[in-house]
């Protein structure tokens, strides 16, 4: 059973630059989230997609986009960065469908600095 | 809005020495509490699931409760390699997130 992987682990940018992740899913899972920890924060919830579709978004502007593919794999695109966009990007999987609460599967992450 | 706050922030321990670290929270439904284990650079790994008050989970070291408006790690005779960040998290009813925690940076020294 593969994990979640995702690339590229590292990336610096500059201001007004535009980044994009990827992440590519745990095997049998159908639906991908995304989330942002700042150094010393908690994961603060993106947004998530669920069979190509944008099911549920954080509290971050449009200029944070996301896709999911039909493998289920994901990217998270970011236009014109900022200072502030420099963080881990952790992309997370689950299986949507179960009568509990979903369980994420994480990736290690990919460090982003906007310098 | 959901509210998740954990204490303390760090907590250095010796080898063998217990405690337990707090988790409060506030939402409107719960549907489930998680606890994750962070190591530096890395992403959170899944350590438990409650969904009900008064449930508990144990692995290894570590055992997990539920209340009504708290949870508590509690970790039995740590050794060094439970140094990590824990996270808290919780999963309401409406909302397809979870709403984390700024978690306990835990230390065990040898």
């Amino acid at each position: 059973e593969t994990g979640v992987t995702q690339s590229p682990t590292h990336l610096i940018k500059t201001r007004g630059q535009q980044v994009t992740l990827r992440c590519s899913s745990q095997s049998g899972h159908n639906t991908v989230s995304w989330y942002q920890q700042a150094l010393g924060q908690g994961p603060q919830f993106i947004f998530q997609y669920y069979r190509e579709e944008e099911n549920g978004r954080g509290n971050f502007p449009p200029r944070f986009s996301g896709l999911q593919f039909p493998n289920y794999s994901s990217e998270l695109n970011v236009n014109a960065l900022e200072l502030d966009d420099s963080a881990l990007y952790l992309c997370a999987s689950s299986l949507t469908g179960f009568s509990g609460a979903n369980v994420l599967t994480f990736g290690a992450g990919s460090r982003l600095t906007v310098l | 809005e959901d509210q998740v706050t954990q204490s303390p922030e760090a907590l250095r321990l010796q080898e063998g020495e217990s405690s337990s670290l707090n988790c409060s929270y506030t939402v409107s439904g719960l549907r489930g509490l998680f606890w994750y284990r962070q190591d530096p650079g890395k992403g959170p790994e899944f350590l438990f699931t409650l969904y009900s008050a008064g449930e508990e989970k144990e692995k290894e070291r570590l055992k997990a409760t539920l209340t009504k408006k708290e949870s508590l790690l509690h970790i039995t005779a740590p050794k060094p390699e439970d140094s990590a960040t824990y996270l808290c998290a919780v999963y309401d009813f409406g909302n397809e997130k979870l709403t984390f925690g700024t978690g306990t940076r835990l230390t065990i020294i040898p």
